[in-house]
């Protein structure tokens, strides 16, 4: 079945570091593949996304490339800052409204 | 701000009340869910609507009740609940694409966080 593994938190970083959050995946068939943020007390939003292999998605500094040969999507961002502090889902979707989420990854970024 | 609209924000009810949760979007979406959230966990499925029609039901007790009054509002009405089902309770559309098909991006509410004691 489709499933969805990220790297175990909490990923605490100082401020200005490079973050890399590690996400890979199993699907049939060619997944969409979505980066969303959760910040404390709100719902999730929709960070980055990819629809297909070799596309990067780009948002706010953050990065994550669709790589098909090693079914991996990792999220990158150059310099964190404290405002980043949330936890972080990677996801893929293939269809039939259900979307697979990864366990997710807490991040705290230090002043 | 999110373009999808929950209320009430925080609910406390006891295991005899009835109570509902309300959600509200305006994009012209035509899938509307509900996810249950648990704390430091990802958001569970509960269910879907796909042109006001249920979906899915993830096998969601029957103390759960959804409804669909319209394309833009979806409630799920809360009876009987157990402190087990105390979570944070998230809306969320998407859009149907060329040919109906779903593009899989949601939008999700804030959230209800519902205490039940």
């Amino acid at each position: 079945g489709n499933s969805v593994t990220q790297m175990e938190g909490p990923v605490t970083l100082s401020e200005e570091a490079f973050l890399t959050i590690n996400c890979t995946y199993t699907a049939t068939g060619y997944p969409s593949l979505f980066w969303y943020v959760q910040y404390p007390g709100e719902g999730l939003q929709l960070l980055l996304k990819a629809t297909k292999a070799d596309d990067k998605g780009s948002n706010k500094g953050f990065e994550a490339t669709y790589r098909k040969e090693t079914t991996s999507f990792h999220l990158e961002k150059g310099s964190v800052q404290v405002s980043d502090s949330a936890v972080y889902f990677c996801a893929l979707y293939t269809g039939g409204f259900k979307t697979i989420f990864g366990a997710g990854t807490r991040l705290f970024v230090k002043a | 701000d999110t373009e999808v609209t929950q209320t009430p924000k925080h609910l406390v009810m006891g295991m005899t009340n009835k109570k509902s949760l309300k959600c509200e979007q305006h994009m012209g979406h035509r899938a509307m869910y509900w996810y249950k959230q648990k704390a430091k966990k990802p958001p569970e499925l509960m269910f879907v609507y796909s042109y006001e029609k249920l979906s899915i039901n993830e096998s969601v007790p029957s103390r759960f009740s959804p409804e669909c009054p319209n394309s833009s509002l979806l409630n799920l009405h809360l009876h009987a609940l157990q402190p087990e089902d105390s979570a944070l309770y998230l809306c969320a559309s998407s859009q149907e694409g060329r040919g109906g098909a779903n593009t899989g991006e949601l939008f999700f509410g804030e959230g209800s966080r519902l205490t039940v004691l």
